[in-house]
């Protein structure tokens, strides 16, 4: 049960657009159309932002958009806005369990 | 509006036990998948463990496998999580989350184990 690998940051300016990798196997990210994405700002609780790859639930913007090819999942933002600055998990079924990325530090310049 | 609401953390000695709970409300608790994610100070988040709607179904990280046990009381609509035989690096805030998707997530309850 290895963790999905994420840049361990990023960081953009307002406007800008950021995408963050995550890079799993064929025995998770790629095997399976089940990875979702969690925003968390400190102290807070995660939210999620994109699951079944590229489905956003009610309520989150349509800045927040999700993808896949082989065994790499990316979420990208568009349109950066200063409340953007958080914490972004990546999340992947891999057949009987459930794996997280490291964690990427988005920092809005 | 949903509601999950963790409670049980606190500070336990190496080898000791705890019970988290996990009250959930605003939605019909019998129809989701639930699951405990942690997140030790400072780091990411790891996937504990899963329990089916009907409790059919269970699954455990590797790291907690075999000390920890997950149930659910669907009558009472609550999730729970017995931790046994706990060890320093069980130090983590603890999140239950709803479905497959963990698409609702309790504000979570820190447990810490230390001597």
């Amino acid at each position: 049960q290895s963790a999905l690998t994420q840049p361990r940051s990023v960081s953009g300016s307002p406007g800008q657009s950021v995408t963050i990798s995550c890079t799993g196997t064929s025995s998770d990210v790629g095997g399976y159309n089940y990875v979702s994405w969690y925003q968390q700002h400190p102290g807070k609780a995660p939210k999620l932002m994109i699951y079944d790859v590229s489905k956003r639930p009610s309520g989150v913007p349509d800045r927040f958009s999700g993808s896949k090819s082989g065994n790499t999942a990316s979420l990208t933002i568009s349109g950066l806005q200063a409340e953007d600055e958080a914490d972004y998990y990546c999340c992947s079924y891999a057949g009987s369990y459930t794996l997280f990325g490291g964690g990427t530090k988005l920092t809005v310049l | 509006q949903v509601q999950l609401v963790e409670s049980g953390g606190g500070l336990v000695k190496p080898g000791g036990s705890l019970r988290l709970s996990c009250a959930a409300s605003g939605f019909t608790f019998s129809d989701y998948y639930m699951s405990w994610i942690r997140q030790a100070p400072g780091k990411g988040l790891e996937w504990v463990s899963y329990i089916s709607s009907s409790s059919s179904y269970t699954n455990y990280a590797d790291s907690v496998k075999g000390r920890f046990t997950i149930s659910r009381d669907n009558a009472k609509n609550s999730l729970y999580l017995q931790m046994n035989s706990l060890r320093a690096e069980d130090t983590a805030v603890y999140y239950c989350a709803r479905g497959w998707e963990l698409g609702y997530w309790g504000q979570g309850t820190l447990v810490t184990v230390s001597s």
